[in-house]
């Protein structure tokens, strides 16, 4: 079993609409969670970060952490065009950028 | 700021020829990574640099990958003998200090054939 699970998709979603992307881990030590966006042929850009459970809000992304369940969600509300992109959740148990778990990325697309 | 930077872009070689890859980090980002993606999968930490010192090299496959960070600032990425399932994106990143985020350049993607 990996420790990071993703669903890879595609996902495929009108313009507009409330996207919901999810991670679930086995690691109980995973403390600070991550969303990168990566566009095609371009390297991860970090979307959103938080510590231990709850909601974080920046825009239009919503990130949720339930550590209960093991199980994390980002979502893009009036989703555009510009987020189709590969969404790769990452999550560590140590702060910062070391020792990252990366789930496989869910490929998404918005229709205009 | 000028983000991570990496070269080539892409590169094709056949099976047991040998590569490299080289990064520039972001300027005064203390630690480097390299990465590994492979095709519909998240990236693979394969070593960890802390200025010229190597942090974590655990998932390196050692006996045909090396990688060295000379002065603390560019750094190297080497594969010889290449085998086929070496194909992937290589990605660098760098961060300022370990507990901030991560940066990461846009790769060279390589294929073994």
């Amino acid at each position: 079993q990996k420790e990071v699970e993703q669903d890879p998709g595609p996902l495929s979603v009108p313009e507009g609409a409330i996207v919901s992307l999810n991670c679930t881990y086995s690691n109980s030590a995973f403390q600070y969670f991550m969303w990168y966006r990566q566009y095609s042929r371009k390297g991860p850009e970090l979307l959103m970060y938080t510590y231990s459970s709850g909601n974080k809000e920046d825009g239009r992304f919503t990130a949720q952490v339930d550590k209960s369940s093991k199980y994390i969600s980002l979502f893009i509300r009036d989703s555009q065009p510009s987020d189709s992109a590969t969404y790769l959740c990452a999550m560590s148990r140590i702060q910062g950028a070391q020792k990252l778990v990366f789930g496989q990325g869910t490929r998404l697309t918005i229709n205009p | 700021e000028a983000g991570v930077a990496q070269s080539p872009r892409y590169k094709i070689i056949e099976k047991r020829q040998s590569v490299a890859f080289w990064c520039n980090p972001i300027s005064g980002h203390a630690t480097l990574y390299w990465y590994q993606q492979i095709l519909g999968q998240g990236p693979k930490l394969l070593i960890q640099f802390q200025n010229n010192g190597v942090v974590d090299d655990s998932q390196l496959p050692k006996d045909r990958f090396s990688a060295e960070r000379l002065k603390g600032v560019d750094s190297t990425l080497k594969i010889q003998p290449a085998k086929l399932e070496d194909s992937a994106v290589y990605l660098c990143a760098s961060s300022l200090v370990p507990d901030s985020p991560l940066h990461f350049g846009n790769g060279t993607r390589l294929t073994v054939t």
